[in-house]
């Protein structure tokens, strides 16, 4: 079946240093891919998406590249702040279908 | 706030007993989703509706779940006879089909402790 893994954390960063998070995906066909981010005592929001190989997806400085020949979707930020913190979770939708499949999720802690 | 609300936020039960949860979606939204969220993991898929209808369920959904939405507004899922194993956060979201039915929209959860 469909999976999602990411790179384990807790990731520990300063202020402003650079960010990656490692996404790589299982799926058949085309699946759309995604980056949500879970702050402390809130709900998951959507941070970016794409829907189709080649697609960048961005928002708030993160950035994250659909990858069909790696099957990746890496997240990026130049510069983190310490209101980065928080848990990112990679997730895909089926080529066929509604659910989203999660990954475990990373946790990002950035120091000030 | 027009947001995603679930109802109660916290619940504790004793094992064996029922407990039902409530998730109110945006108000244009046609689609509703029910995912479980055990520490230190990703959202698991449970069900979701389509207005009033429930189109896909998880293996994971066993016949202890059960989940209804009958005026395509808010829903319940509703867990009987409680297990430990139960013990998880239960996460709602929702959708408009018509825009982008992948661009979900999660509440805050319920975080269920079975003891």
């Amino acid at each position: 079946g469909d999976s999602v893994t990411q790179m384990e954390g807790p990731v520990t960063l300063s202020e402003e240093a650079f960010l990656t998070i490692n996404c790589t995906y299982t799926a058949t066909g085309y699946p759309s891919l995604f980056w949500y981010v879970q702050y402390p005592g809130e709900g998951l929001q959507l941070l970016l998406k794409a829907t189709k190989a080649d697609d960048k997806g961005s928002n708030k400085g993160f950035e994250a590249t659909y990858r069909k020949e790696t099957t990746s979707f890496h997240l990026e930020k130049g510069s983190v702040q310490v209101s980065d913190s928080a848990v990112y979770f990679c997730a895909l939708t089926p080529a066929y279908g509604q659910n989203f499949v999660f990954g475990p999720g990373t946790r990002l802690s950035v120091l000030p | 706030d027009t947001g995603v609300s679930q109802n109660p936020r916290h619940k504790i039960t004793k094992r064996g007993q029922n407990v039902t949860f409530r998730c109110d979606p945006i108000s244009e939204h046609n689609r509703l989703y029910w995912y479980r969220q055990t520490l230190g993991q990703g959202p698991e898929f449970l069900t979701y509706f389509q207005n009033e209808a429930q189109l896909e369920k998880s293996r994971l959904l066993s016949d202890r779940f059960s989940a209804e939405r009958p005026k395509g507004s808010f829903s319940t899922l509703e867990i009987q006879r409680t297990e430990q194993g139960d013990s998880a956060m239960y996460l709602c979201a929702s959708s408009l089909s018509e825009r982008d039915p992948n661009e979900q929209y999660f509440g805050p959860g319920t975080r269920l402790t079975v003891t």
